[in-house]
């Protein structure tokens, strides 16, 4: 099973900052097969990037994803107040699937 | 848009079976693959498992000896049965489309596991 591991746990930003998050994990996810996800209190993920660094359709040009093999990263050029949330990794490159345990990004 | 909603008991007791349905809305369970993937409270989501509208599955190893997903293409369904259940069970339970990542979820829906 590959174990995604995000850091930081929180990020305390201010609006209009630009905000990394990291997802490493324990072995190579080939093909980029890894997405981020946004979510918010009580309501369900929202798909952000797949494939390491496609944004899914309606997301907005300050989401940006990179990386590969094991070591991934969520840009988020300039905090918008609703982008405060927290934020998901998961890999679907082999079975089981496996989400990350959050990175928290907070009003500083 | 295809709209996915779950249904099912909100209270579940101790070593019963937990049973979920997803109704697809806006669109057919045909021709995709159906997941789902739950989340304790306060914790990561965790996936369950997917079927593929042929009825082939994928389960989640941690949970293989107690999960059954079934698809019905009929009543454009597909349901999970959870088996022997303890709080650990507790969590949001989501139906999703996509047997990797999902752009489609269900809002979610809230078992808890107690007597």
């Amino acid at each position: 099973e590959i174990v995604l591991t995000q850091s930081p746990g929180t990020l305390s930003l201010s609006p209009g900052e630009r905000a990394t998050l990291s997802c490493r994990a324990s072995q190579s996810v080939s093909s980029s097969y890894l997405a981020w996800y946004q979510q918010k209190p009580g309501q369900a993920p929202r798909l952000l990037i797949y494939g390491a660094s496609s944004r899914a359709t309606g997301i907005p040009d300050r989401f940006s994803g990179s990386g590969s093999g094991t070591d991934f990263t969520l840009t988020i050029s300039r905090l918008e107040p609703e982008d405060f949330a927290v934020y998901y990794c998961q890999q679907y490159d082999s079975s089981p699937r496996t989400f990350g345990q959050g990175t928290k990004v907070e009003i500083k | 848009q295809v709209q996915l909603q779950e249904s099912g008991p909100g209270l579940v007791k101790p070593s019963e079976t937990l049973s979920l349905t997803c109704t697809v809305s806006g669109g057919s369970v045909s021709g995709f693959y159906w997941s789902w993937i739950r989340q304790p409270p306060g914790k990561g989501p965790e996936w369950i498992g997917y079927i593929h509208y042929s009825g082939n599955t994928n389960y989640n190893p941690s949970l293989k000896s107690r999960v059954t997903i079934s698809v019905d293409t009929s009543k454009n369904q597909f349901s999970l049965k959870l088996s022997s259940v303890t709080a650990a069970d507790t969590a949001v339970y989501y139906c999703a489309r996509g047997d990797g990542y999902s752009y489609v979820w269900g809002q979610g829906t809230l078992v808890t596991v107690s007597s």
